[in-house]
């Protein structure tokens, strides 16, 4: 029973290319999560997704960020023209979200460098 | 605006034992509370939750308290153990919300 899984698990860029992180929700999950934490902070939101639906992308920045969950295939999260800034762990998790709780497992995540 | 915090930074115990985290939270929107453990280049590890209707969960070594009255929880870990050394989170969520806001992490050393 695998877990989160995310790739590449480092990423190095330099200022102005893009970023692609992929995500793949533990097996009969249905709902992605995107957080991600600046070197000496805690995780923060980024967004909810479900298989082709944005569900809440009130964390993410308006401009270069997007995120898809496709019907088939891993989440991605996309970051366009990077800079400096974006450097930072980026962590995915899932969960069923059946009912009652809101238990999310995360994936070890990709900590991307811009150079 | 930090909704969740966990004010201590670190805290150092003995092995054998209690740990005590904290977090206090400003949201009363809030329902589900939820305690991650992260080891360094590693993800959150789940660890334990609550939900405002209760006021303790326990499970093994690992209790949670919540006082809503106070905007407060804390998570307790007995006996402590070296190998729970490790960052500590605490992170709540709202009904209607996907989306968990974490404290900014306690760091847990236990020394053997």
């Amino acid at each position: 029973n695998a877990g989160v899984m995310q790739n590449p698990r480092h990423l190095v860029r330099r200022r102005g290319q893009e970023a692609r992180l992929r995500c793949s929700p533990m097996k009969g999950h249905s709902h992605v999560y995107w957080y991600r934490q600046l070197p000496e902070e805690g995780l923060k939101f980024m967004v909810y997704l479900q298989k082709e639906n944005i569900i809440d992308e009130s964390g993410m920045p308006k401009e270069r960020f997007s995120a898809e969950f496709p019907k088939e295939g891993p989440s991605i999260l996309r970051i366009q023209q990077v800079v400096r800034g974006d450097s930072a762990a980026y962590f995915c998790a899932s969960s069923p979200r059946t009912s009652g709780g809101n238990e999310q497992f995360f994936g070890p995540g990709t900590r991307l460098t811009v150079l | 605006d930090q909704q969740v915090k966990q004010n201590s930074p670190s805290l150092s115990v003995q092995e054998g034992r209690i740990s005590i985290l904290n977090c206090d939270y400003t949201n009363s929107m809030f329902d589900y509370f939820l305690w991650y453990k992260k080891y360094p280049a590693e993800g959150p590890t789940f660890l334990i939750s609550i939900s405002s209707i209760k006021d303790k969960n326990e499970d093994g070594r690992f209790t949670v308290f919540l006082n809503k009255s106070a905007k407060h929880l804390s998570l307790h870990i007995v006996p402590s153990q070296p190998g729970d050394s490790a960052v500590y989170f605490c992170a709540a969520s709202a009904p209607g919300y996907g989306k968990l806001t974490f404290g900014q992490g306690t760091i847990l050393t236990v020394h053997p």
